[in-house]
């Protein structure tokens, strides 16, 4: 399959920590890519490879990965973070696809 | 620093092609990378479109991919996008990005702006 699944929303206290998931055959090969879009915006890569962060992105992002499911954790949630997030990755066939998905809301 | 602009109209009339250039600045398309294209309709998620290697090797989207073509003009340092037939469903944000591949992962790191492209008579 070259899909990838995601939770349609989550939502965490402001502080805490929230794990948002991806699913799909294609993370058995590749390390998921992450990314995060607020409304208006360009989406904005935070995490890629086994636990990488781009330049510029805090180090309460981070990502981790087991079997078929890659996970991005934000640890101490802060309101800024209130946005969509998705996930990519390759597929066997050599086509890029991204997850349906999250959108993550700060209480 | 890396930038991308994307360019084109915003209007395309049904059953028309649709037509958008990603102008890169910062970067040598014929360098390396991957070079794609990502859309939004309106409210939704992102999809994937196609990517062109800097080699000149293309890969679409299988759900597109009849009317999907992507090419390079390296001489002006930007690769296009042409989109034909479309429909009301082809409304969306179209973003051009670079991608890279590393730590057995492939990423966009650099995004356009994004160009909202409408299918209306």
């Amino acid at each position: 399959s070259s899909e990838l699944t995601q939770d349609p929303a989550v939502s965490v206290a402001l502080g805490q920590t929230v794990r948002i998931t991806c699913q799909g055959d294609s993370l058995r090969s590749y390390y998921a890519s992450w990314y995060q879009q607020k409304p208006g915006q360009a989406p904005v890569l935070v995490i890629y490879g086994k636990n990488n962060r781009p330049s510029g992105i805090p180090d309460r992002f981070s990502g981790s990965s087991s079997g078929n499911t890659a996970s991005l954790t934000i640890t101490g949630a802060q309101a800024e973070d209130e946005a969509d997030y998705y996930c990519n990755s390759r597929d066997s066939s050599g086509n890029w696809v991204f997850g349906g998905g999250t959108k993550l809301t700060v209480l | 620093q890396v930038q991308l602009q994307e360019s084109g109209p915003g209007l395309v009339k049904p059953s028309e092609t649709l037509s958008l250039t990603c102008a890169v600045s910062g970067y040598s398309i014929s360098s390396g990378y991957y070079w794609g294209w990502i859309r939004q309709p309106p409210g939704k998620g992102l999809e994937w479109i196609g990517s062109i290697y800097h080699s000149g090797s293309t890969y679409y989207n299988p759900s597109l991919k009849s009317r999907v073509t992507i090419s390079v003009d390296t001489s002006k340092n930007q690769f296009s996008l042409k989109l034909s037939s479309v429909t009301a469903a082809d409304t969306a944000v179209y973003y051009c990005a670079r991608h890279d591949y590393g730590g057995n992962s492939y990423y966009f790191d650099y995004w356009g702006q994004g160009t909202l492209v409408t299918v209306s008579s």
